[in-house]
């Protein structure tokens, strides 16, 4: 069926630094591909999304980018903060359904 | 705007009692998912429903049933709860692209 991989499945940076989270995906027709932020005991939370048609997008300190050929997206956060630490999850679209990575847990020590 | 909503937050049940999820959204989405989340597993579909009156079934249905209230509303029911279906369950809701999601159900069966 279809698929998500996701990489890391924990990361730990030292404040300041900046944390790169990549995922694959298999159906080639996805089109949309969100990102979301866990917090312990809180559902997801979207923070940045990226459509097919784009190549890069950017919020303040966080970007996405995307690879249509290679099935590649990625989650770029800089100038991590202690409040960045959660676990994050990558989606790819599949019909009207998302398919969801496993989740990183980015850990941002001060 | 409240979002999405679920209740109730935590439940514990015995193995073989019933019990229902509800869920509500108030942002006019047509689209209502179901998910589970396991650890290391990402988040799994349940069951959907594409718009009031319609459900499929999504990667993880066995053992639950899910009805579509009216727009607002979309329930998940265990009619016999197993230990497997331990987990936090989430609610969320579609508008053209984005899912949000709802705070999650900690639900434990002994």
């Amino acid at each position: 069926g279809e698929n998500v991989e996701q990489h890391p499945s924990t990361l730990s940076v030292q404040e300041g630094d900046s944390a790169v989270i990549k995922c694959t995906y298999s159906d080639s027709a996805s089109n949309y591909f969100p990102w979301y932020k866990q917090e312990l005991g809180k559902g997801p939370q979207l923070i940045i999304d990226i459509r097919s048609n784009v190549g890069e997008k950017k919020d303040q300190r966080i970007a996405v980018t995307l690879n249509k050929t290679a099935k590649h997206f990625s989650l770029h956060i800089t100038e991590t903060q202690p409040e960045d630490s959660a676990v994050y999850f990558c989606a790819a679209t599949y019909t009207d359904k998302l398919i969801f990575g496993t989740g990183t847990r980015l850990q941002v020590f001060p | 705007n409240a979002g999405v909503t679920q209740t109730p937050k935590f439940q514990v049940l015995k193995t073989g009692q019933s019990m229902t999820l509800q869920c509500a959204q108030d942002m006019n989405h047509n689209s209502m998912y179901w998910y589970r989340q396991d650890p290391g597993m990402g988040l799994r579909l349940i069951y959907y429903s594409a718009s009031e009156g319609t459900t499929d079934k999504g990667e993880v249905p066995n053992g639950y049933n899910v009805s579509r209230l009216n727009k607002r509303e979309f329930s998940l029911r265990l009619e016999s709860a197993a230990p497997s279906q331990t987990s936090v369950y989430f609610c969320a809701s579609r508008g053209s692209y984005e899912q949000y999601f709802g705070p999650g159900t900690r639900l434990t069966v002994t």
